[in-house]
């Protein structure tokens, strides 16, 4: 059983549309964080959300984090593709990672 | 700029072969990592260590070891390759700061096939 569930495990969708994938769990997380894995690479830190009901921006890239601290957001506006590759969340406190969302972005 | 490399990007091993995976970090951090990456899977803990000659079980220890002698150096050991351990590992590393809220930086990975 995953500790932490994220949706869709793929999307793929064309260039300039927008976009929103998700990461969930029963359990509360003191804080939570969103890194990017491109082929052939290791994962790399996006954004660490700590505050329940938290909102971050990263240029096109909003994460939120939910009142109860169980579950985030990450939403995209305007898709590129340089925004392709694998998504994964991460519970920080219990080190542990979603199974990731696998995002294609088609010019 | 940070950096965490790993001995191999690509190994190729028998089953029955000792393998070892060796993971160096520049950053003089506390705290050391190994994953396994599968599809559908995501990442998954084998083993971390938060200091030097000090482990801890992650979620998936059987089948592996691990061994840090010197801060910067986290070995992983796979006493016997089966086929099941073909996958991509993951090294990481990050500082030490209350209550878990740290940046962990990432090798490239290795990816090994047992035959």
């Amino acid at each position: 059983t995953q500790l932490l569930e994220q949706s869709p495990q793929f999307l793929s969708i064309q260039e300039g549309e927008n976009l929103t994938v998700y990461c969930n769990s029963s359990s509360v997380f003191s804080s939570l964080q969103w890194y990017r894995q491109e082929p052939g690479e290791g994962p790399v830190l996006l954004v660490t959300v700590v505050t329940g009901g938290e909102v971050k921006k990263l240029k096109r890239l909003t994460f939120q984090f939910g009142d109860a601290r169980k579950d985030s957001s990450l939403h995209i506006t305007a898709a590129q593709p340089g925004d392709t590759g694998l998504y994964l969340c991460r519970g920080a406190q219990k080190l542990v990672f979603g199974q990731g969302t696998r995002l294609t972005i088609n010019p | 700029d940070v950096k965490v490399t790993q001995s191999s990007r690509y190994l190729v091993k028998r089953t029955g072969e000792k393998v070892f995976l060796e993971c160096v970090q520049d950053m003089d951090h506390e705290n050391m990592f190994w994953y396994r990456q599968d599809p559908g899977l995501g990442l998954r803990l084998i083993y971390f260590s938060y200091d030097v000659k000090m482990k801890e079980k992650g979620d998936i220890p059987e089948g592996y070891s691990v061994s840090r002698e010197k801060k910067e150096r986290f070995s992983l050991i796979l006493e016997s390759a089966s086929t099941n351990q073909t996958s991509m590992y993951l090294c990481a590393s990050s500082l030490s700061v209350g209550q878990g809220v740290y940046e962990q930086y990432f090798g490239p990975g290795t990816r090994l096939t047992v035959t």
